[in-house]
């Protein structure tokens, strides 16, 4: 079946270190994004990629890296300089391309908690 | 920028009509609507596309008007199954931007 999958689901990091959250889909989309979701926040978008070897910086890309070598594949990289890393994080894509009339789907997202 | 919604939160009994604006300050191309579960991923329920447009999915519709920059969702006789976060979602340039959401609570 097609889809797009997180993981871990739930991920614990100590202060200081940086941690890879994975992001797998299988629907042949272009596009992909993170997002971060804290408690009354909603979703705020953290990075995007139309297409392989490119991205760009959403809102809140501070203390974030990603990279897109591959197209069904785009990993997250949380870093040390992220002051408040402690976030559900959801992974998304879409056909891409100018694709506006087509939805995102979800992944089940990583729960991620420094301690 | 992120789209606008409103309320921040509704709470109904079963059978009661509810109303979740989104606004935004740039042109608006298209809307979609997700909605989210506790502890979910978000789940599509509708994309609108040009202005005037109207959807509906059983007993939950949308408008969009393009010229006013926003969209409603329209939850008409709830059930408890509608409870959790609606999301409004716009598309700028590639970048796919949600509003802060709408909490929906349903009580029998």
């Amino acid at each position: 079946d097609g889809g797009i999958t997180q993981s871990p689901k739930y991920l614990f990091r100590k202060e200081g270190q940086n941690v890879t959250l994975s992001c797998e889909q299988n629907l042949n989309h272009d596009a992909m994004y993170w997002y971060r979701q804290d408690p009354g926040q909603g979703l705020r978008l953290i990075y995007y990629s139309q297409i392989v070897n490119d991205f760009q910086k959403g809102d809140i890309a501070e203390g974030y890296s990603v990279s897109r070598e591959k197209k069904e594949s785009f990993p997250l990289t949380v870093t040390s300089a992220q002051k408040n890393p402690t976030a559900f994080y959801l992974c998304a894509s879409s056909i891409g391309q100018g694709g506006t009339n087509t939805e995102a789907f979800f992944g089940q997202g990583t729960r991620l908690t420094v301690v | 920028q992120q789209p606008v919604q409103s309320p921040q939160a509704v709470i109904l009994r079963e059978g009661e009509d509810a109303v979740i604006n989104c606004s935004s300050s740039k042109a608006l191309y298209s809307v979609h609507w997700y909605r989210q579960k506790h502890g979910e991923a978000p789940v599509f329920l509708m994309i609108l596309l040009k202005g005037g447009e109207q959807k509906g999915h059983d007993k939950i519709s949308a408008s969009f008007n393009e010229k006013k920059q926003q969209s409603s969702l329209y939850l008409t006789a709830s059930q408890l199954s509608y409870s959790g976060t609606y999301f409004c979602g716009t598309y700028s340039y590639g970048k796919l931007t949600f509003g802060q959401g709408t909490i929906l609570t349903v009580h029998p």
